[in-house]
């Protein structure tokens, strides 16, 4: 069955960096965008970035653009988020998702992991 | 970007039907048929119940409707059960190749 499993969550002073991973298993990783998306405690959802299957396509949101990035390892059937600059309105917990057919970019999303939560504080 | 605006919270009783909006603009809701509606527990991961505006994904009960008028769309929630009571998101591409959600809202079974 298909599964993504984040890692890497935790507290974190402003300024500094942290690195999220996303595992998965179940299905053809390589064919698949990947994207991350956040929610901060109480609050909505926000898009975060996306990477396309083989890595060629990434786009991120305007809030984050410049200060994350994101990569993936199909070798490992991973996903990354590195988060550099952290400020206290990036707490959230962040989640990854996966495109619903191959040939998509954008979405929907139809598997997410179960989150891993971000504390930016100092 | 702003988020695309939803109303706070929407009520009904059981076996009523409720309708949710979701506003945005012609850059992003009126300009394509990429809308999407998640559905959220307290806890959980959200949970796609319409893609394209009216798709179904597999397993997802045909309560559940989706339609778009201009830069605004809505999901239809027919039949209204108790396990439909949770937070619901819309999502839309937009032209400035990101993805907006929803402000979210708050669906009640009375």
């Amino acid at each position: 069955q298909v599964q993504l499993v984040e890692s890497g969550g935790g507290v974190v002073q402003p300024g500094r960096s942290l690195r999220l991973s996303c595992a998965a298993s179940g299905f053809t990783f390589s064919a698949y965008a990947v994207h991350w998306v956040r929610q901060a405690p109480g609050k909505g959802l926000e898009w975060v970035a996306l990477i396309s299957y083989d890595g060629s396509n990434k786009h991120y949101a305007d809030s984050v653009k410049g200060r994350f990035t994101i990569s993936r390892d199909n070798s490992r059937n991973t996903l990354y988020l590195q988060m550099n600059s952290l400020r206290p309105e990036d707490t959230a917990v962040y989640y990854c998702a996966r495109d619903l057919e191959p040939v998509l970019l954008w979405g929907p999303f139809d598997y997410w992991g179960q989150g891993t939560l971000v504390t930016v504080s100092s | 970007q702003s988020a695309l605006t939803q109303p706070a919270s929407v009520s009904g009783s059981p076996g009523q039907s409720i309708t949710i909006s979701c506003t945005g603009t012609s850059s992003d809701v009126g300009g394509y048929d990429y809308v999407s509606w998640y559905q959220q527990h307290p806890g959980k991961a959200p949970k796609l119940m319409i893609f394209e505006v009216s798709s179904r994904p597999s397993g997802v009960s045909n309560r559940f409707s989706g339609s778009k008028s201009g830069n605004t769309a809505s999901l239809t929630i027919s039949g209204l059960q108790a396990e439909d009571e949770a937070d619901y998101y819309c999502s839309s591409y937009t032209s400035s190749n990101t993805l907006l959600f929803g402000t979210g809202t708050r669906v009640t079974v009375l």
